[in-house]
């Protein structure tokens, strides 16, 4: 069964710090891969996804994310952190039905803190 | 442009009401899901709308649950005799796709619905 798997529950970095959050993933085929953030009483925004092609993929906010099929891996970094990330983070697994549309498995997710 | 919106974005219920949420998607968007975020959790998959029709089902936990897209529009999800396990937030996403297109079209996502069942 597809799952997507997300070591870290919070992650506390200071303003300025590079950033890397795991993200592992179980899916039989090639995968689809997105990460997604979520601020307190908003929606999901997506940073990044991933479908073919080069395997570093570049989203918005200055975020990036490296597929590596054979770790099974799909980790969001930024080298430099702002305040204004502070969220929660998820990862996610799209699987592609006969029908043209794509069911999102998710991590549990990842709570980043900044420290000023 | 006008992005998902989900009404009411707080609902509070006595156990055994029936609630009815709100989903308006981006205009002309063909897909439409709904997902449950319990507290601390990643989202998880309740059921899928290609216009008008429920194509997958296969999330929602209990036949207390029932989604409608009658107009390939707005989407409205019913939960009768609410229990409090079905406290949490209820998103919904929409994406252009259609067809056999790429399965990485973005799902674009709604505030949410928080429930909460007393």
């Amino acid at each position: 069964a597809q799952s997507v798997t997300q070591p870290d529950i919070h992650i506390t970095v200071s303003e300025g710090a590079s950033l890397e959050l795991r993200c592992n993933y179980s899916y039989g085929a090639t995968p689809y891969l997105f990460w997604y953030v979520q601020s307190p009483g908003q929606g999901l925004q997506l940073l990044l996804k991933y479908f073919s092609g080069d395997t570093l993929v570049q989203g918005i906010k200055g975020f990036e994310a490296e597929f590596k099929r054979s770790q099974s891996s799909f980790n969001l970094r930024k080298p430099s952190v702002h305040w204004s990330d502070a969220a929660e983070y998820f990862c996610a697994v799209g699987t592609m039905f006969s029908g043209g549309y794509n069911k999102l498995i998710f991590g549990a997710g990842t709570r980043l803190a900044v420290h000023p | 442009g006008a992005g998902v919106s989900q009404s009411p974005r707080y609902k509070v219920a006595k156990r055994g009401q029936d609630v009815a949420l709100r989903c308006d998607p981006i205009s002309g968007h063909v897909s439409l899901f709904w997902y449950q975020q319990a507290l601390g959790q990643g989202p998880e998959f309740l059921t899928y709308f290609q216009n008008e029709a429920q194509l997958d089902k296969s999330g929602l936990p209990s036949d207390r649950f029932f989604a409608e897209r009658p107009e390939g529009s707005v989407s409205t999800l019913k939960i009768q005799r609410t229990q409090q396990e079905d406290s949490a937030v209820y998103l919904c996403a929409s994406s252009l796709s259609w067809g056999q297109v790429t399965g990485a079209d973005t799902q674009y996502f709604g505030p949410g619905t928080r429930l909460t069942v007393l």
